[in-house]
């Protein structure tokens, strides 16, 4: 079975650009959870997306969006770019919201803000 | 603040040596504490995961160990390989969280001949 696969895996942006990255779950995984990894904050909890639903979010700014589709693949979104927001964006499938479900990462997609 | 601290912050060791790392949380309620690895550019992936009721859950090399009731967790790593040089974050799930997960600042650990 494939992993979870992200898109891009580099990408370099400007202040006040928006980006979109992609994610792609393992095969049968519905659930989709995003984190944020910086050398400072460490791992933080962004969003989570079950069959096309939000169900939980992070203590993120409004410039975080995401959404799912029916197939299960996931984006998220950052609008008006900032410095704060490099960062390595990491995607987790899981096969449902069990508290128990195993996490699997993708990846990353490292994003650098000049 | 529901917090997950580790410790220590970095640890090299010689390859072959054991070592232990430390992981104290506040997270209350949670449902399950977490190891992941974390390879330098890629994704962490899944040690053990141990519900607040397990006491000792074992991974090959890896045995994590957990006290509820100090709200603490340990994870031991005999013989160590070069392959151990990673990052260890130390993720507890809070209970009504879903997949919500509060993620330790993590260790990192080298591994040298």
């Amino acid at each position: 079975k494939a992993g979870v696969t992200q898109t891009p895996r580099y990408l370099i942006k400007t202040r006040g650009q928006q980006v979109t990255l992609s994610c792609s779950p393992i095969s049968g995984h519905r659930s989709v959870s995003w984190y944020q990894q910086t050398p400072g904050q460490g791992l933080q909890f962004l969003f989570e997306y079950f069959s096309e639903t939000q169900r939980n979010k992070g203590n993120f700014p409004g410039r975080f969006s995401g959404r799912q589709f029916s197939n299960s693949r996931s984006e998220m979104n950052v609008s008006t770019l900032e410095l704060g927001d490099s960062a390595l964006y990491l995607c987790a499938s899981s096969t449902g919201t069990g508290i128990n479900n195993e996490q699997f990462f993708g990846p990353g997609t490292r994003l650098t803000v000049l | 603040k529901n917090q997950v601290e580790q410790s220590p912050q970095s640890l090299i060791i010689l390859e072959g040596k054991n070592c232990t790392l430390q992981c104290n949380y506040t997270v209350s309620p949670f449902s399950n504490l977490r190891w992941y690895k974390q390879d330098t550019g890629r994704g962490p992936v899944s040690l053990t995961i141990m519900t607040f009721s397990e006491n000792t859950k074992s991974n090959g090399r890896y045995t994590a160990t957990l006290d509820a009731d100090t709200k603490q967790s340990s994870l031991h790593i005999t013989a160590s390989q070069l392959s151990d040089s990673a990052s260890y974050i130390c993720v507890v799930t809070l209970t009504g969280g879903g997949n919500k997960l509060t993620f330790g600042t993590g260790t990192q650990l080298k591994v040298e001949l």
